[in-house]
C-alpha cells in the first residue's frame, strides 16, 4: 500500500535561514510523482514543487528545492532564505501514475518562521 | 490555466439534513476531478475522484456520494448528514503529469 510519512508536526526557523521538511514514502509502483503543497491559514492549497520518480536531478522552484533520495524513499523539501510569509502547513504528497492519478497526502508539518 | 470554483465557503447544517457542494472547473476540458476532506489539523483524505462524465470512483465507504453530470461540474452530496461529516472539503482538478493539482478555496462544513 502507498503511504506518506511526515514525522515533524511542527518546525521553527529563523527568518532568512534555510529549513528542511522531512518526507518519506512507500510504494511498489515504479512510476510515481512526489509533490509538496503549502496551506496557509486561509485554507487554500498551493502547489509548490514536483519530482518524478524517473527524474535524475532534484527539482527546484525558486526558493524551494526537493531533495529526492530514491533508494531511501525520501523527498524532503528545502526552503532557502525563509520569509515570514512561509509560515503555513506543508504537505508532502504522492501520486500514482495509473488509475485516475490519485494523490495521497501526509499529515503535514506546520512551519513557524520567527522574525 | 485551470481554475476551480467551489462554494459556499462555510456551511452549518443540522444532523440529518441533506448536503450538496458544487465544484466547477474553468480553463480546461475533461479534467480529472477529486473531492478531499480535511479534518482539523490533519492531512487530506481522498473521498471521490472522476475521470469523466458519469464516472465516479469512491475511495472511502461513507455517508457521502458524488456525481459528475457535466464535464466541468463535480458535486458532493449527502442525503442525511452525520456529525462525523464535519470538516474542510476541497475540490481539486488534475494538473497534468508533471504538475500538481489545482484546488478550490474549500468549504468548511460544520454539522450540528
Amino acid at each position: 500500500a502507498q503511504k506518506i510519512t511526515q514525522t515533524q508536526p511542527g518546525m521553527f526557523v529563523q527568518e532568512k535561514e534555510a529549513v528542511t521538511l522531512d518526507c518519506t514514502y512507500d510504494t511498489s509502483d515504479p512510476s510515481y510523482g512526489l509533490f509538496w503543497y503549502k496551506q496557509p491559514s486561509s485554507g487554500e492549497m498551493i502547489f509548490l514543487i514536483y519530482q518524478g520518480s524517473y527524474d535524475q536531478q532534484n527539482a527546484t522552484e525558486g526558493r524551494y528545492s526537493l531533495n529526492f533520495q530514491k533508494a531511501r524513499k525520501s523527498a524532503n523539501l528545502v526552503i532557502s532564505a525563509s520569509q515570514l510569509g512561509d509560515s503555513a502547513m506543508y504537505f508532502c504528497a504522492m501520486r500514482n501514475n495509473t488509475g485516475g492519478f490519485k494523490t495521497i497526502f501526509g499529515a503535514g508539518t506546520r512551519l513557524f518562521v520567527k522574525a | 490555466s485551470q481554475t476551480i470554483h467551489q462554494w459556499p465557503a462555510t456551511l452549518v447544517q443540522p444532523v440529518g439534513s441533506p448536503l450538496s457542494l458544487e465544484c466547477t472547473v474553468e480553463g480546461t476540458s475533461n479534467p480529472n476531478l477529486y473531492w478531499y476532506r480535511q479534518a482539523a489539523g490533519r492531512g487530506l483524505q481522498l473521498l471521490f475522484y472522476s475521470v469523466g462524465i458519469g464516472q465516479i470512483s469512491s475511495e472511502v465507504p461513507q455517508n457521502l456520494s458524488a456525481s459528475r453530470p457535466q464535464d466541468r461540474q463535480f458535486i458532493l452530496s449527502s442525503k442525511k448528514l452525520l456529525l462525523s461529516d464535519s470538516g474542510f472539503y476541497l475540490c481539486a482538478g488534475g494538473g497534468g503529469l508533471d504538475y500538481g493539482y489545482t484546488f478550490g478555496s474549500g468549504t468548511r462544513l460544520t454539522v450540528v
